[in-house]
């Protein structure tokens, strides 16, 4: 069964600066998507930036980026020049793989941005 | 703009109570799912639909069931509520290929008594 991790449960960061939330994935399928929300408090999940398995370049988009590393299986999302509107949890997910067309996700992490 | 619709926003049951949770996309989409979110554990796939009257299981279908009769509605139905349900629930659409994300709808709080 495929997994995703996120280790870490809470963060802070400085406003304007820039963050990275971590997140790695196990599976043996090849073939893969990999996908970031964020969730502020209203509780709407909202898409963030998407990484395949197959894609040469990192993605990005605006002030996130994706920091993808196939053979360490980690796919960690950047955030520069953080705002106060970017407090909220963040979770990182994956589709396909062993798991097929279901999106399976991390536990997520909390992130605060203090001004 | 696209939109997946859950019927309500928050709901109280009481144990042993059947419940149906509804939720609607406008956006032709394929695929719905139904997940639980609890603090800690992220969100959880309870169940997934590919096509009108197709489901699979998800991680944690115990307890719950699912019906598509149509291509835009996807409803979960708790046979039997219990106080351990008490969750989130997400529903979510989406295109086929795995590359597209998934549209969320804004959630239904259950509580149940």
């Amino acid at each position: 069964a495929q997994k995703i991790t996120q280790t870490q449960p809470g963060m802070f960061v400085q406003e304007k600066e820039a963050v990275t939330l971590d997140c790695t994935y196990d599976t043996s399928d090849p073939s893969y998507g990999l996908f970031w929300y964020k969730q502020p408090s209203s509780g709407e999940m909202i898409f963030l930036i998407y990484q395949g398995s197959y894609d040469q370049q990192n993605a990005t988009e605006g002030r996130y980026s994706l920091n993808f590393q196939k053979a360490r299986k980690s796919a960690n999302l950047v955030i520069s020049a953080s705002q106060l509107g970017d407090s909220a949890m963040y979770f990182c997910a994956m589709r396909g793989g062993d798991a097929g067309n279901m999106l399976t996700f991390g536990g997520g992490t909390r992130l605060m941005v203090k001004p | 703009d696209v939109k997946v619709t859950q019927s309500s926003r928050y709901l109280v049951k009481r144990t042993g109570e059947k419940v149906f949770l509804e939720c609607v996309q406008d956006m032709d989409h394929e695929n719905m799912f139904w997940y639980r979110q609890d603090p800690g554990l992220g969100l959880r796939l309870i169940y997934f639909s590919y096509d009108v009257k197709m489901k699979e299981k998800g991680d944690i279908p115990e307890g719950y069931s699912v019906s598509r009769e149509k291509k835009e509605r996807f409803s979960l139905i708790l046979e039997s509520a219990s106080t351990n349900q008490t969750s989130m629930y997400l529903c979510a659409s989406s295109l086929g290929p795995l590359r597209e994300k998934l549209f969320f709808g804004s959630g239904t709080q259950l509580s149940v008594l």
